[in-house]
């Protein structure tokens, strides 16, 4: 079992609508959670952070993390086609050794 | 402003050749770390540090070495390149262990 899994997609939503991307992880003494955003060709840089049980609201973001399910979401609002670009989900883990793990990526593609 | 650079931003070697990749870093961060990206695989950590004269393997670390003499440079040495190693390298820094990594501009290396 990977250690954070993302479903690759690509995930296709209509402009104006709400995006949805998912992200489990397998280490229950995961503290931190994060997503990044990176557009074809460019570094990913970070959307969203998160840290406790609930909702945490950012503009147009929204990530939601379920410790006891192992689940961290990210919703986009209003979607826009500059919303198209893969959505990273990292996890950072003190099992063992500090850790930081990416899963592998949701493609998203937003249509006009 | 502070920020993170990689240098070169795209190289060409051949196999068996030493290969050092530069990332520069002025936010005075601790922790740097370097990841390759590869189709399939996402971000997979190589090597990190946590300040000055530590360094850390990471997952794929094998035919990879870093050393770590100042707080701002975390080089990336392949000692013996081969064509698994073509892919795009990425350098990060963070604050603190738990918090947002903030990556270069990526480095395209391709071993031919």
């Amino acid at each position: 079992q990977k250690e954070v899994e993302q479903n690759s997609g690509p995930l296709s939503v209509p402009e104006g609508a709400i995006a949805s991307l998912n992200c489990t992880y397998s280490d229950r003494v995961s503290q931190s959670f994060f997503w990044y955003r990176q557009y074809s060709g460019k570094s990913p840089e970070l959307i969203m952070s998160i840290y406790s049980n609930g909702d945490k609201e950012d503009g147009r973001f929204t990530a939601q993390l379920n410790k006891a399910s192992q689940y961290v979401s990210l919703l986009i609002r209003d979607s826009q086609p500059s919303d198209s670009a893969t959505y990273l989900c990292a996890v950072n883990s003190i099992s063992g050794t500090y850790k930081y793990i990416f899963g592998t990526g949701t493609r998203l593609k937003v249509l006009a | 402003d502070a920020e993170i650079t990689q240098s070169p931003r795209h190289k060409i070697t051949e196999t068996g050749r030493q290969v050092t990749l530069a990332c520069h870093q002025t936010w005075n961060h601790n922790n740097m770390f370097w990841y390759r990206q590869d189709l399939g695989h996402g971000l997979r950590l190589i090597h990190y540090s946590y300040g000055v004269q530590d360094t850390n393997k990471g997952e794929v670390s094998d035919g990879y070495s870093v050393s770590r003499s100042n707080t701002e440079d975390l080089p990336l040495t392949l000692e013996s390149a081969a064509s698994s190693q073509t892919s795009v390298y990425f350098c990060a820094s963070s604050a603190q262990r738990q918090e947002t990594q903030y990556f270069g501009p990526g480095t395209r290396l391709l071993v031919l």
